[in-house]
């Protein structure tokens, strides 16, 4: 699997757009990009996932550069309880198998 | 839909002591996880079930960590005897199938080794 690095914190004003990068630049042409967010004391959550084109979904839209070398999520409008640890994976779709490596991620503070 | 339960939340235990964690999947879910997450760090697979096969368990410390998912749905992971080092979360999650794009993960359970 190719690694990803992300800064390590962030902070977002209330209400406005969170960007958040990750850098792949030895992903492969048949690994996707995918985000989890772990909030304090719960488990990892899905948010979005993509290979190419742009996605977006209720959570968030994937940003992904022409090159696939790096991707950012973006929080709309972000609130407090988005607030969270932000992991940015890539995984290989056709590995028949499902290994799914976390880095530390960003955390991402929200603030009023 | 209920969600991926982790039993027990919380567990404190003395070194040498054995420990179970137990989890119950999503229904209708073939893929198990077992996560280890240390303090500021992702969560590091230990293991992977499809239905009642270990399927990669390759990061699991076999000599003292053992997990089982006999009739393919709970699964119960085991550390015996525990070390200081093993304090850590211990997260399951579940997936429909191997190659789903979404895992569900349970709230995970807090082990502290003193």
């Amino acid at each position: 699997d190719a690694k990803t690095t992300q800064p390590p914190s962030m902070d977002c004003a209330e209400g406005r757009a969170a960007n958040l990068p990750c850098n792949h630049s030895t992903i492969s042409g048949n690994e996707y990009v995918y985000w989890y967010r772990q909030i304090h004391s719960q488990g990892p959550q899905y948010i979005i996932h993509g290979l190419k084109n742009n996605e977006t979904n209720e959570m968030a839209s994937l940003i992904i550069t022409e090159d696939r070398k790096s991707s950012t999520l973006i929080l709309p409008h972000a609130t407090l309880r988005d607030t969270a640890v932000y992991y940015c994976i890539v995984r290989d779709e056709n590995t028949g198998g499902f290994k799914t490596i976390f880095g530390a991620g960003t955390r991402l503070f929200v603030k009023a | 839909e209920a969600g991926v339960v982790q039993s027990p939340r919380y567990k404190i235990i003395e070194k040498k002591q054995p420990v179970a964690f137990w989890c119950n999947p999503i229904s209708g879910h073939n893929t198990l996880y077992w996560y280890l997450q240390n303090l500021g760090q992702g969560p590091e697979l230990l293991i992977r079930y499809e239905n009642e096969e270990a399927v990669d368990d390759s990061q699991l410390p076999k000599d003292r960590f053992s997990a089982e998912r006999l009739k393919g749905v709970d699964s119960t992971l085991k550390i015996q005897p525990a070390e200081l080092g093993d304090s850590a979360v211990y997260l399951c999650a579940s997936s429909k199938y191997s190659d789903s794009y979404e895992q569900y993960f349970g709230p995970g359970t807090r082990l502290t080794v003193t």
